[in-house]
């Protein structure tokens, strides 16, 4: 069983495209989170959510819209994709609290906008 | 807010040496410090952790030490594999906050 699924996998598509990306975790964990990874190998925090509530916006431009149906799953909306969009989503969940205890990270998706 | 900083960016080491991965944080009240590693296309992974309330972690050949002073702690691999090739990642958070993570360090491990 995969503990943290995001689908899909790759994703290409135009620039003004919007696009989703979904998360689940089965792990019963209350926290999710949405970090970037460019093309430096670069971790940055997106977004954060403990029980479906928005905890953390970290600068992120408001084309992307995180949603959280419930504490299972964390999905990502993207609106009118720009070429520095491109690069790999992961999206991550965790038990206790925010920072402390291990993340699982989903497998990724990489994002290229052409 | 946090700021993590890792060295070095990359790091040959040949098969059976040890490998020592620094990184320092900003924040004083950050209390927890994973270390990942991250296989080429694949997810990171969690491979040791330390609290702010421990200096030192062993796991195998892997460990982790902390000087909360000096707001510094490292990853140290022993008896290095091919299998330890990776970009590794250290982060540190002060519990409320997500993880804030260094900039990675390439290892390389040649037989």
């Amino acid at each position: 069983d995969t503990a943290v699924s995001q689908t899909p996998k790759y994703l290409v598509t135009q620039m003004g495209n919007d696009k989703s990306i979904k998360c689940e975790q089965n792990l019963g964990h209350d926290t999710m989170y949405w970090y970037k990874q460019d093309s430096k190998k670069f971790l940055k925090i997106m977004f954060s959510y403990n029980n479906k509530e928005l905890i953390i916006n970290e600068t992120v431009p408001n084309r992307f819209s995180p949603k959280s149906p419930d504490k299972a799953h964390l999905n990502l909306h993207i609106n009118s994709l720009e070429l520095g969009d491109s690069a790999v989503y992961f999206c991550a969940s965790s038990q206790a609290g925010q920072g402390v205890g291990g993340y699982t990270f989903g497998s990724g998706t990489r994002l290229t906008v052409v | 807010g946090e700021n993590v900083e890792q060295h070095p960016s990359t790091l040959s080491v040949q098969e059976g040496d040890s490998a020592v991965i620094k990184c320092t944080y900003s924040d004083s009240a950050s209390n927890y410090f994973p270390w990942y590693k991250q296989e080429l296309g694949k997810r990171p992974q969690l491979i040791i952790d330390i609290r702010s309330n421990v200096g030192e972690k062993k796991d195998q050949r892997i460990a982790v030490t902390l000087n909360k002073t000096a707001k510094h702690f490292s990853l140290h691999i022993t008896e290095t594999q091919p299998e330890d090739s990776a970009v590794y990642f250290c982060a540190a958070s002060k519990g409320n906050t997500p993880l804030v993570f260094g900039k990675g360090t390439r290892l390389s491990v040649i037989a």
